[in-house]
């Protein structure tokens, strides 16, 4: 899951393997998600997003959940690659300017 | 389309020293902003621009300035850097609040 500090969890999955990252989120008032994911050296990319009106929502090799009753969200990938490798982080909006950015998960992707 | 560029790429500073750091957008994006990423933290957004002709304070706006010089292009000035500035910034762009924001490849400063 997310943490703040200078040590970001890491999730190791080998290349083939489905994986999950976790990601719990603190504003109830939050009604907009997003996933994000950072390789090295370079700046967040847009993954996929979720409004809090749904619960689920699938893209390529992608899925989003979302919890709303615990406050958490999660990411799925299928079939991982080894060019999934990154920094994975959840974003929360309430609909105004303030994004809440999460430190992130660090993926690496066994071959 | 470039989506969301950034200049200079890398930038050493001595502390005092001013610079500015340049974001140009070419999604008409009307909505900008500028972040701080420092290591193992969240983006920490120091100012945006909901849309042209408007800039407001962010989480962490001490120490910077900056001009949304028109709808594509949003600077962040640092006018006397000191070493609690030393980060990677990244310049985003949406196309107003509250949606997904785009990205730039980022700038990473290290004040001496």
């Amino acid at each position: 899951g997310e943490s703040v500090g200078l040590h970001l969890p890491t999730l190791s999955v080998q290349e083939g393997d489905n994986s999950i990252i976790n990601c719990a989120y603190s504003n109830s008032a939050s009604d907009y998600f997003i996933w994000y994911k950072q390789e090295s050296g370079k700046g967040p990319q847009f993954i996929i997003d979720i409004r809090s009106n749904m619960d689920k929502r699938q893209g390529q090799r992608v899925t989003v959940l979302l919890n709303k009753t615990v406050k958490h969200l999660s990411l799925q990938i299928a079939a991982t690659q080894p060019g999934d490798s990154a920094v994975y982080f959840c974003a929360e909006n309430t609909g105004g300017f303030k994004t809440i950015f999460g430190a992130g998960t660090r993926l690496f992707v066994k071959a | 389309n470039a989506g969301v560029t950034q200049t200079p790429k890398f930038q050493v500073l001595k502390t005092g020293q001013s610079m500015t750091l340049q974001c140009a957008q070419d999604m008409n994006h009307n909505s900008m902003y500028w972040y701080r990423q420092d290591p193992g933290m969240g983006l920490r957004l120091i100012y945006y621009s909901a849309s042209e002709g408007t800039t407001d304070k962010g989480e962490v706006p001490n120490g910077y300035n900056v001009s949304r010089l028109n709808k594509r292009e949003f600077s962040l000035r640092l006018e006397s850097a000191a070493p609690s500035q030393t980060s990677v910034y990244f310049c985003a762009s949406s196309i107003t609040t509250g949606n997904e924001q785009f990205f730039g490849p980022g700038t990473r400063l290290t004040v001496l």
